[in-house]
C-alpha cells in the first residue's frame, strides 16, 4: 500500500540551528501538507501546498518556516532558526484532491524534532 | 472561541459499552467534517467522514447538526482495539483540515 514517508524520524538540534525535514508524498497525490503536534496537544495545521506554491498557511507558519518541492518526489519543511518551542512531532500529509473535499489526508509517521 | 472543541475525556469504558463523543465548531461556513483516529504516538488516520444526513460504518455512527454546529461520533459494542484518541476535524476554509484536541478512549476487559 502506498504511504507517505518522512525522514528523519527523530532529530535533535541546538537552538538557533536550521533544520530540514523531508517527506515523500504518495506519488499520484497533488496536495501536500505539514502539520505539527506538540506533546500532549492538538495536531496543528502549518501549511498546504499545491501546484508548486503555498495554497494556505496558518499563523504558526511565520518567516522562519519555508516549504519546497525541490524535485518530483520530495516535499521539505525548513525551519531557519529553531527555538525551544519548535520542539514537536512534525507530520507530512498528502491527498489526491484538496483535503477538504474528501477528508482523506494520508499522514507520514512523523519527524520528532527536539530543540535543546 | 476555539475552531474545534471536543469533550476533554478521557473516557474509560468496559468492552461492549456504547460511547459517544461530541464536538462543536465555530465557523458556520465550514463545509466538510470528519473523525480521525490517533493511536498513541502515531499519525492520525481517517476514521470516517460526517455527512449532513448522518452516516454509519459498522459499529461507528457519525452525526452532523449544522444549525448547532455540532458533530458526534457513537461507537457501539466497544472493543479493546478501539482504545485511541478520536479527533474531530473540520475544514473551515480552503483545503486545510483543522483538528480538535481529541478525546481519549480507553476500553478495558
Amino acid at each position: 500500500e502506498p504511504e507517505v514517508t518522512q525522514t528523519p524520524s527523530h532529530q535533535v538540534t541546538q537552538m538557533g540551528q536550521e533544520v530540514i525535514l523531508r517527506c515523500v508524498p504518495i506519488s499520484n497525490h497533488l496536495y501536500f501538507y505539514w502539520y505539527r503536534q506538540i506533546l500532549g496537544q492538538k495536531v496543528e495545521f502549518l501549511v498546504s501546498f499545491y501546484n508548486n506554491e503555498i495554497s494556505e498557511k496558518s499563523e504558526i507558519f511565520d518567516d522562519q518556516f519555508s516549504v519546497e518541492r525541490p524535485d518530483g518526489s520530495n516535499f521539505t519543511l525548513k525551519i531557519r532558526s529553531t527555538k525551544l518551542e519548535d520542539s514537536a512531532m512534525y507530520f507530512c500529509a498528502s491527498s489526491e484532491s484538496g483535503g477538504g473535499l474528501t477528508g482523506e489526508l494520508f499522514f507520514g509517521e512523523g519527524s520528532r524534532l527536539t530543540v535543546l | 472561541r476555539k475552531e474545534v472543541e471536543q469533550d476533554p475525556g478521557p473516557f474509560n469504558v468496559p468492552e461492549g459499552a456504547t460511547v459517544a463523543f461530541n464536538c462543536t465548531y465555530s465557523n458556520s461556513a465550514s463545509q466538510s467534517f470528519f473523525w480521525y483516529r490517533q493511536d498513541c504516538r502515531k499519525e492520525p488516520k481517517l476514521l470516517m467522514s460526517v455527512y449532513s444526513s448522518g452516516n454509519e460504518d459498522g459499529r461507528f455512527t457519525a452525526q452532523l447538526n449544522r444549525a448547532s454546529q455540532y458533530i458526534s461520533l457513537l461507537i457501539r459494542d466497544s472493543k479493546l482495539s478501539d482504545s485511541a484518541t478520536y479527533l474531530c476535524v473540520v475544514t473551515p476554509r480552503g483545503t486545510a483540515l483543522i483538528f480538535g484536541k481529541g478525546t481519549t478512549l480507553s476500553v478495558s476487559s
